[in-house]
C-alpha cells in the first residue's frame, strides 16, 4: 500500500551494528505497529503505538527499540544486530474507531540480512 | 505459545473449484476477526473480516464463517484463480483488552494450479 512505505526495503549488516528501520504514512491514522516474519510463523507482534506519546511492547520485543518520532513516523532499532534478527519486517497503521474495526494496512517490508 | 493457528500449512486447488482455508483461536475473549492475503514480495492486505455477533459474513467470491462454539473461524473462496495464490493469514482481537493490537495465525499458502 503507498501509503504506508518503509526504508530501507533491503538492508544487509553485520553482527553487532546499529540499524534503524523507517516507517511513513500518509493515512493519518492514529496507531502503528511493527511486525517480523519470519517462515512458518507468520507475523509476530514487536512494538505498537496507540499515538504519538504511547508505546507498548508486543510478544517478542527484545532486541528492538522504536521511536515515534510524530503522528507519520514510527521506526524500529536494532541497537546491536544479531543473525537470528534476519527477517522480514512490517510496518501497519490502523485507525482508531475507524469503520472497519482495527483493521490494520501494511507497508511493503523491510527484508533485513544480518550476517 | 500461538494464539491463533491454522490447520494445515499448504492447500493446493484446481483453478475453478472452492477454497477452504481454515483457523483456530483460543482466545475465548476475541471479538473481531480478520483474514488477510500476503502475496510475494508484498505485506499483507486485507480481504474481510467479521464481528463476534456474527456467524457468517460475505465478500465478493469470499466467504468468512466463525464457530463460537470450537472457536474456528473459515475462508471460503469461491471459483479459485490463478491470482488468488498467496498466503492467507487469520488474526483476532480482543476488545475488552484495552490496548491489544491483533494476534495473527501462522498463514496458509493457498498454491491455484490452471
Amino acid at each position: 500500500d503507498a501509503d504506508v512505505t518503509q526504508t530501507p526495503r533491503n538492508r544487509i549488516t553485520k553482527t553487532g551494528k546499529r540499524i534503524m528501520l523507517e516507517c511513513s504514512q500518509t493515512k493519518g491514522h492514529d496507531r502503528m505497529y511493527w511486525y517480523r516474519q519470519d517462515p512458518g510463523l507468520g507475523l509476530r507482534l514487536i512494538y505498537y503505538s496507540f499515538d504519538v506519546k504511547d508505546i507498548n511492547k508486543g510478544e517478542i520485543s527484545d532486541g528492538y527499540s522504536v521511536s515515534r518520532q510524530a503522528q507519520a513516523k514510527f521506526s524500529l532499532s536494532l541497537e546491536s544486530a544479531i543473525p537470528n534478527q534476519t527477517a522480514l519486517y512490517f510496518c501497519a497503521t490502523s485507525e482508531t474507531g475507524g469503520r472497519t474495526y482495527n483493521e490494520q494496512f501494511f507497508g511493503p517490508g523491510t527484508r533485513l540480512t544480518v550476517l | 505459545g500461538e494464539s491463533v493457528g491454522l490447520h494445515l500449512p499448504t492447500l493446493s486447488v484446481q483453478e475453478g473449484d472452492n477454497s477452504i482455508i481454515n483457523c483456530a483461536y483460543s482466545n475465548s475473549a476475541s471479538d473481531y476477526f480478520i483474514w488477510y492475503k500476503q502475496e510475494s514480495g508484498k505485506g499483507p492486505q486485507f480481504i474481510i473480516d467479521i464481528r463476534s455477533n456474527m456467524d457468517k459474513r460475505q465478500g465478493q467470491r469470499v466467504t468468512v464463517l466463525l464457530n463460537k462454539t470450537v472457536k474456528h473461524l473459515s475462508l471460503q473462496i469461491a471459483a479459485t484463480q490463478p491470482g488468488d495464490s498467496a498466503v492467507y493469514f487469520c488474526a483476532e482481537n480482543a476488545s475488552n483488552q484495552a490496548g491489544t493490537a491483533l494476534i495473527f495465525g501462522k498463514g496458509t499458502t493457498l498454491s491455484v494450479s490452471s
